[in-house]
């Protein structure tokens, strides 16, 4: 079965300094996965996403993440966090032969002045 | 890009009522739709998947006579909750997809939902 994991719950970074949000997923076979944001009472928006082609994918405002097959790991990055980045962010896969998503925990991200 | 209207926005009412929540594709066709509830400060559960022209398909421990789908367009499925109660209180979720495994599902801005 396809899982993700967030190992973050909450990350608080300074407005400028760069961002890390970690996940690992787990799959039995290539998988598809995502990264969304969230805003507080707002449905997602899609940052990025990895469909077994370049293994670091560049999404919008600035994010991007690298997909590890040896660590299992999809981690989302960005150099320079913004005011307006600090949202819920969920790391999602999808289900085999499906179009289901699996989503993580979620990861809430603060920016501090 | 793609966009999903998912009306309404927020809806206050009385517990024993029924509450009807629309998911458009407003340029696509979406074969397949999804509803999603959230807990506060929760992740995304999946309660069905809406398939245009046939019965929903329900996720194990929700209930399809409480929560009715009538996905009847490709643009458009319906979430019913019905006699809700204040446990139903919740932020509800629709998605779309345009059916092409290279597309993402489209998210709509969601429905806040709170039973008295």
């Amino acid at each position: 079965a396809q899982s993700v994991t967030q190992l973050d719950s909450h990350v608080s970074v300074s407005e400028g300094t760069p961002v890390l949000l970690r996940c690992n997923y787990s799959s039995s076979y290539s998988p598809s996965l995502f990264w969304y944001v969230q805003h507080p009472n707002k449905g997602l928006q899609l940052l990025l996403k990895y469909t077994s082609a370049a293994t670091l994918v560049k999404g919008i405002n600035g994010f991007e993440a690298e997909f590890k097959k040896s660590e299992t790991s999809f981690h989302l990055t960005k150099p320079s966090a913004h005011m307006s980045d600090a949202a819920e962010y969920f790391c999602v896969v999808s289900a085999a032969d499906t179009d289901k998503l699996i989503f993580g925990t979620g990861t809430r991200l603060q920016v501090f002045p | 890009g793609a966009v999903v209207s998912q009306h309404p926005s927020r809806v206050i009412c009385k517990s024993g009522t029924s509450v009807k929540i629309e998911c458009r594709s407003l340029d696509f066709q979406a074969t397949t739709m999804f509803w999603y509830r959230q807990f506060p400060k929760q992740s995304l559960m999946l309660m069905a998947t809406s398939n245009e022209g046939s019965k929903a398909t329900y996720e194990q421990g929700v209930e399809k006579d409480k929560f009715l789908i009538n996905h009847a367009s490709l643009t458009l499925s319906t979430l019913t909750v019905t006699s809700a109660h204040p446990e139903d209180s919740s932020f509800y979720i629709c998605s779309a997809s345009p059916g092409d495994s290279n597309q993402p599902q489209h998210f709509g801005d969601g429905t806040r939902l709170s039973i008295l």
